[in-house]
Formats: C-alpha cells, structure tokens, sequence
C-alpha cells in the first residue's frame, strides 16, 4: 500500500459524460501528479500540483481539469467523454518538487479505470 | 529534454533465476532521478528502487539492484532470485531538474516461468 488513495477504482460511462476523479496523497506529500495509462499512448503526464498550485502541464487535454484543495487532496475532471478517454488514471504523490536527483520518491495510487462506451 | 529507452518488449526468466531490465536514458541535466517501477496485471503502479545521479554507490533494495552506469547512460534493474509473483510489467523513469514529473520508457513485460 502507497498509501496513495484513489477513487474510484473503477467506472463505466457514456460518451459525452463528464466524470470526477479523487485523489488523496500520502500524508505529509505536498506535491500531487495526474497521469493517464493508455494501451496506445503507455504513460502520459498531466498535470502537476504542488501545495495547491499547479506547477507543471503535460499533455493534458482541455477538455480535463484538475485543481489540488486546501486539504491537498486533488481531483481531474474529464468532460464530454469520448471512447479514446477510457484508459487507467493514476495520481501520485511526492514530499516536495522532484529537483532533478532530490530523492524525493514519487509514489502512486492503484489508479482508476476508466471506461467511456 | 528528457528520455527513456526501454528496448526489451518482452523478457522470460526462470524461478530462482537473476534477470536484468535495461534502460537507457537521455538527459543533458547534471542533476537528475532514476526510478523503477513494477506494475502487475492488476494495474497498481508500485515503486522498486532509486537512484540519483550523483549517488556513487548502485541502489539496492532487497532483490532489487540497480546497475547505475553513468557514462553510458544506462540504469539497468537487475532482480536476483527470480519468484512467480516478479511477472509484471517494469517501468524505467527520469525526473530532471525543473522538469517537475516523471518521464517513462514503454516498459518491459517479464515473465518468470516454474
């Protein structure tokens, strides 16, 4: 266990739909990731916060958002859904910033599957 | 910019045997973060093992090791004592300076055979 919490662990959805991850980090993780696991993308970045302020965009769509809460628990938003969405979501946790050979740790949640039929 | 190479697709060992993972990595950051990550079929994303880049001493943790060869630019993860539960899928990743997240190769799928 990461200790990284995500819900939910599953869901089905239509196309068109919009849906809402949640994310809660590790206790004491200020900085919070979003990736997406795709069969035909593999692992993608998202987006990043860190202690409410977001600090890094991937390729995170326009159609997604994400935003990280006093509490530091963050949630992605992904709006009118289409089949291409459906993938494995992860969010990830980490101390501080990453700062290159810092040692900070990233660790991940289970993730949530997502299937948009 | 960042990258990972991860050029084994697939990879089969037998139990109780040592195997070794390759990845290489592209980076012109003085400063950066080598990680491996194993993800069974369940899909669970589970962090193995670190290294820095200015760490002079190979990582280790238990059967885990890493192969860290600077120069070459490879951090190769070798695990010793191959057991049935070691199948999955094992990421290669970076975080350079700045660059706030993790990038990661395409991964390498290994199988431990009875």
């Amino acid at each position: 266990d990461s200790g990284v919490t995500q819900t939910p662990k599953h869901l089905i959805t239509a196309t068109g739909q919009r849906v809402t991850l949640r994310c809660s980090p590790r206790s004491g993780d200020l900085s919070v990731y979003w990736y997406q696991q795709s069969l035909d993308q593999g692992l993608q970045f998202l987006i990043q916060y860190y202690n409410g302020e977001e600090r890094a965009k991937g390729n995170i769509l326009e159609r997604f958002s994400a935003q990280q809460f006093p509490d530091l628990h963050s949630e992605l938003n992904l709006s009118s859904l289409e089949l291409g969405d459906s993938a494995l979501y992860f969010c990830a946790s980490s101390v501080s910033l990453p700062q290159g050979a810092s040692g900070n740790t990233i660790y991940f949640g289970e993730g949530s599957w997502l299937t948009v039929v | 910019a960042q990258k990972i190479t991860q050029t084994q697709p697939g990879m089969f060992v037998q139990e109780k045997e040592a195997v070794t993972l390759d990845c290489t990595y592209d980076t012109s950051d003085q400063s950066y973060g080598l990680f491996w990550y194993k993800q069974p079929s369940s899909g669970e994303m589970i962090f193995l093992i670190y290294q820095g880049s200015y760490d002079e001493q190979n990582a280790t943790e238990g059967r885990y090791s890493l192969n860290f060869q600077k120069a070459r630019k490879s951090a190769n993860l070798v695990i010793s004592a191959s057991q049935l539960g070691d199948s999955a899928m094992y990421f290669c990743a970076i975080v350079s300076t700045g660059a706030n997240n993790l990038f990661f190769g395409t991964g390498t799928r290994l199988t431990v055979i009875p």
